[in-house]
């Protein structure tokens, strides 16, 4: 079945140090999402990517979909305290499944 | 404008006993979806449906069942509670299966 892998499972940084996780699933993907979920909560949508080879920016964050529509990466620019959470990308492939991947915790100091 | 609601919050179970966890939603979407969050597995995929009257199988469906019998609600049924079905559950839904998905605020359940 459709798994979907990120890594790096932890990552800690300094304030204002960039950051990026990788996304790849095992499925070409019809659509990747990103979610943030902060300590205790629940996870928040940031954005879809559609488009083979799509890039979109949220302020200090880039999005991007790989060409093969396999993988996805997030970047953060100059990481800030409010940055700390779990990231998770989620997918689907040829069923309706919306599987979501093993996440990057960041945790960012000040 | 409430979202996803879910029903409980918290429940304790012992090892055997049933429980129903119930997911609500007000936006008029067609697709619902039951997840399980567990440390450093990510979220799993349980049951989902892509409408009303329908069901599906997630990644983890053993030892869940759930039922759609209306649009707005999503149902997720424990028959015997196990140890290992100790974990954070969450509800999600979205429009289509193109489109964001809402999630709920979590049910924290432990089976001891």
């Amino acid at each position: 079945g459709q798994q979907v892998m990120q890594i790096p499972q932890y990552q800690h940084v300094q304030e204002g140090e960039d950051f990026t996780t990788y996304c790849n699933s095992s499925t070409t993907l019809s659509n990747i999402q990103w979610y943030k979920q902060r300590p205790g909560g629940h996870p928040v949508f940031l954005i879809q990517l559609v488009k083979s080879g799509e890039v979109k920016k949220q302020k200090r964050l880039t999005f991007q979909f790989g060409e093969a529509k396999k993988n996805s990466s997030l970047h953060i620019t100059a990481t800030q305290t409010t940055d700390v959470g779990t990231y998770f990308c989620a997918g689907r492939g040829a069923t309706d499944k919306l599987i979501f991947g093993t996440g990057t915790r960041l945790q960012v100091f000040p | 404008n409430a979202g996803v609601t879910q029903t409980p919050k918290f429940r304790v179970l012992k090892t055997g006993q049933s429980m129903t966890l119930l997911c609500a939603q007000d936006m008029n979407h067609e697709y619902m979806y039951w997840y399980r969050q567990d440390p450093g597995m990510g979220l799993r995929l349980i049951h989902y449906s892509v409408g009303e009257g329908t069901t599906a199988k997630g990644e983890v469906p053993d030892g869940y069942n759930v039922s759609r019998l209306k649009k707005q609600n999503f149902l997720l049924g424990l028959e015997s509670a196990a140890p290992s079905q100790t974990s954070v559950y969450f509800c999600a839904s979205s429009l289509t299966g193109n489109t964001e998905a809402f999630f709920g605020q979590g049910t924290r359940l432990t089976v001891v």
